[in-house]
């Protein structure tokens, strides 16, 4: 079965740091990895995404680190701010039979105290 | 705002019952998908239809059955409800291509059986 291990469960971190989350996969044959981010009553949205070929993707204060050979990508928070306090999920996807998808890990819910 | 509408946002029901949730895609995407979010589980993978055809199935009980019909809305039933039904069932639609595999996810509906 197709799996994504997220770490850690929940994380505080205080304003002006920085939030790192982890994410393992098992399965080779992804080539697509997003970051959704998720508040309360809300759905997921999408945050950032990197596929394979690059090792890292920055936009803005969110970037993506991406361990090929660890099979591992991790999600830094620059600058954390309170209003980043939400649930963050990692996913990974492949293409199987036409379609696209995704495979969660369980979710990161970080609070930024001020 | 995703784009994805899904109703109804609550729902209260007994063990035993039968409910439908229903889900409209974001316009000028062919692809929705399911997927069920538990405290436990995080984002648990449904099915996935695909401009009203089945595209691909995850982990969904034989109580639930799902379809998309021609104006590609789509519809999640579920029946002879369980205590361990309620969760938060998401719908998400994408244009589900290479180069399109963001998914927009709707408000999603809580289910709480009772």
């Amino acid at each position: 079965q197709q799996q994504v291990k997220q770490s850690p469960q929940s994380l505080i971190v205080q304003k002006g740091g920085i939030s790192i989350i982890n994410c393992a996969y098992e399965n080779t044959a992804f080539d697509y990895f997003p970051w959704y981010q998720q508040f309360p009553g809300k759905g997921p949205a999408l945050l950032i995404a990197i596929r394979p070929d690059v090792s890292e993707k920055k936009e803005g204060r969110f970037t993506i680190s991406f361990n090929k050979s660890a099979k591992q990508f991790s999600l830094h928070i620059m600058d954390s701010q309170p209003g980043d306090s939400a649930t963050y999920f990692c996913a990974a996807s492949n293409s199987v039979a036409g379609s696209y998808q995704l495979t969660f890990g369980k979710g990161t819910k970080l609070s930024v105290i001020p | 705002d995703s784009g994805v509408t899904q109703t109804p946002k609550h729902l209260i029901t007994a063990t035993g019952q039968r409910v439908t949730l229903r889900c409209s895609p974001r316009s000028g995407d062919l692809s929705v998908y399911w997927y069920q979010q538990s405290l436990d589980q995080g984002l648990q993978f449904l099915i996935q239809y695909y401009n009203g055809e089945e595209r691909a199935k995850g982990n969904i009980l034989e109580r639930f059955s799902a379809q998309q019909f021609p104006d590609l809305h789509s519809e999640l039933n579920l029946s002879s409800l369980e205590l361990g039904d309620s969760a938060l069932y998401f719908c998400a639609s994408s244009v589900d291509s290479v180069g399109g595999r963001e998914l927009f996810f709707g408000e999603g509906s809580r289910l709480t059986v009772l």
